[in-house]
């Protein structure tokens, strides 16, 4: 079946550093949904992609649709300890009705 | 506008017993689907409704059921639960099944198995 990879699996900055996480699959998706958690809590929507190459900001979240529809990038600049959860990318294919979620990447934001 | 809403938040069950989880999509939406996270396996998938009908589901054991009223407010029954069915239960609701709709996600159900 479709599966979504996410690297990297956990990090730890500092506070005011930027951060790339990627999500990458063997399958061609139409559309990529960002969210974070925080413990306890269900996901929050950060950011939704639906074009190939398609860049779209929300505040100091930027993510990218890959050209090749088979992975997507998020970059948060200049972290702030509330940043810190865990980001999953979704990906939803034309055929399917419900999205693929990945692992998960942990951000933790030291001080 | 409201958000997703689940019911309750946390749950306490004893080995074998049955629970019943409840999900209020926002208004609008007429999809719901459920998924259950664990530490070690993410979210799985358990299964989608839109306008009352199952439409998909994961690869879970039929102790694990649900259904969606004419409101699209939407529960999910698990029988004979077991240790491991201890997960946080989320549902996300979608306005629709196309590739252009976001999903929302409610807070979740702790469910806890003893």
């Amino acid at each position: 079946g479709q599966q979504l990879n996410q690297s990297p699996q956990s990090m730890f900055i500092q506070e005011g550093e930027d951060v790339s996480m990627n999500c990458t699959s063997s399958s061609i998706f139409n559309t990529w949904l960002w969210y974070k958690q925080d413990p306890g809590e269900g996901p929050v929507l950060l950011i939704a992609l639906y074009k190939a190459g398609e860049l779209t900001s929300n505040g100091r979240l930027t993510a990218q649709f890959g050209i090749t529809r088979k992975d997507s990038f998020l970059n948060i600049s200049a972290s702030i300890p509330s940043d810190v959860g865990i980001y999953f990318c979704a990906g939803l294919s034309g055929g399917g009705q419900n999205f693929v979620f990945g692992p998960g990447t942990r951000l933790s934001v030291l001080p | 506008k409201a958000g997703v809403t689940q019911t309750p938040r946390y749950l306490i069950k004893t080995r074998g017993q049955q629970v019943t989880l409840s999900c209020s999509p926002i208004s609008g939406h007429r999809s719901v689907s459920w998924y259950q996270q664990t530490p070690g396996q993410g979210l799985q998938f358990l299964f989608e409704y839109f306008s009352e009908t199952q439409r998909n589901k994961g690869n879970f054991p039929g102790r694990f059921s649900g259904r969606q009223f004419s409101n699209s407010r939407s529960e999910m029954n698990v029988s004979t639960l077991e240790l491991g069915d201890s997960a946080l239960y989320l549902c996300a609701s979608r306005r629709g099944q196309g590739v252009d709709t976001e999903a929302f996600f409610g807070q979740g159900t702790r469910l806890t198995v003893v």
